[in-house]
């Protein structure tokens, strides 16, 4: 099955910096890669997506890169605001199996300090 | 915060007790999932469901049991079988079939506690 690596597990920036946030999967049938959000005492929501045709999708201030040859993805904020404060999840989908169930990675919390 | 609605939000357990955790849904969405989040750990998948009567195991099923006699409803019923429960549990729906692009809808969580 697929496997999903994701580091750093705590990510501690001052506010208008950058951040990184790296995940690596085993299974190269995957070809979809969501980030979560999941911000404290709330339920994680969908932030980005990419799918495995194409190398980078930016939305305003977060950018997700994708090696499909190395297996490895990538989050990247600009600019850091104390609201981007949150866990974040990378995951892998693909048909393993048959079934498109995601394999998450065990998350990143990442701390703004204004 | 509509589409996924868990209850309770907090529940505590006694010793050799199931408990059952409520997830029901308003999405029309086919697939529903139960996920147990444990600092570090990620998102483990618990069971899921494609459609309604049937349903799968995920990566750590032991000591948990689902139901889905109906398309808004999957519970999760915790069992005494499960001798470490205490966790935030996240029920998920998606649209199913679609492809790899599996969105996923979570709830605001079930906290789970041993007393």
């Amino acid at each position: 099955g697929e496997n999903v690596e994701q580091h750093p597990s705590t990510l501690s920036v001052q506010e208008g910096d950058s951040a990184v946030i790296k995940c690596t999967y085993s299974d190269s049938a995957s070809n979809y890669f969501p980030w979560y959000k999941q911000e404290l005492g709330k339920r994680p929501q969908l932030i980005i997506d990419i799918r495995s045709n194409v190398g980078e999708k930016k939305d305003q201030r977060i950018a997700v890169t994708l090696n499909k040859t190395a297996k490895h993805f990538s989050l990247h904020i600009t600019e850091t605001q104390p609201e981007d404060s949150a866990v974040y999840f990378c995951a892998a989908t693909g048909a393993s199996g048959g079934s498109y169930i995601p394999t998450f990675g065990r998350g990143t919390s990442l701390i703004v300090h204004p | 915060d509509g589409g996924i609605t868990q209850s309770p939000k907090y529940l505590f357990r006694k010793e050799g007790q199931n408990v059952t955790l409520s997830c029901e849904q308003n999405l029309n969405h086919d697939a529903m999932y139960w996920y147990r989040q444990d600092p570090g750990q990620g998102l483990r998948l618990i069971y899921y469901s494609q459609i309604v009567n049937d349903f799968q195991k995920g990566d750590i099923a032991e000591g948990y049991s689902v139901s889905r006699e109906k398309k808004e409803s999957f519970p999760l019923t915790v069992t005494s079988a499960q001798k470490n429960p205490t966790a935030f549990y996240l029920c998920a729906s998606s649209i199913w079939p679609n492809g790899a692009k599996n969105i996923q809808y979570f709830g605001a969580g079930t906290r789970l506690s041993v007393l």
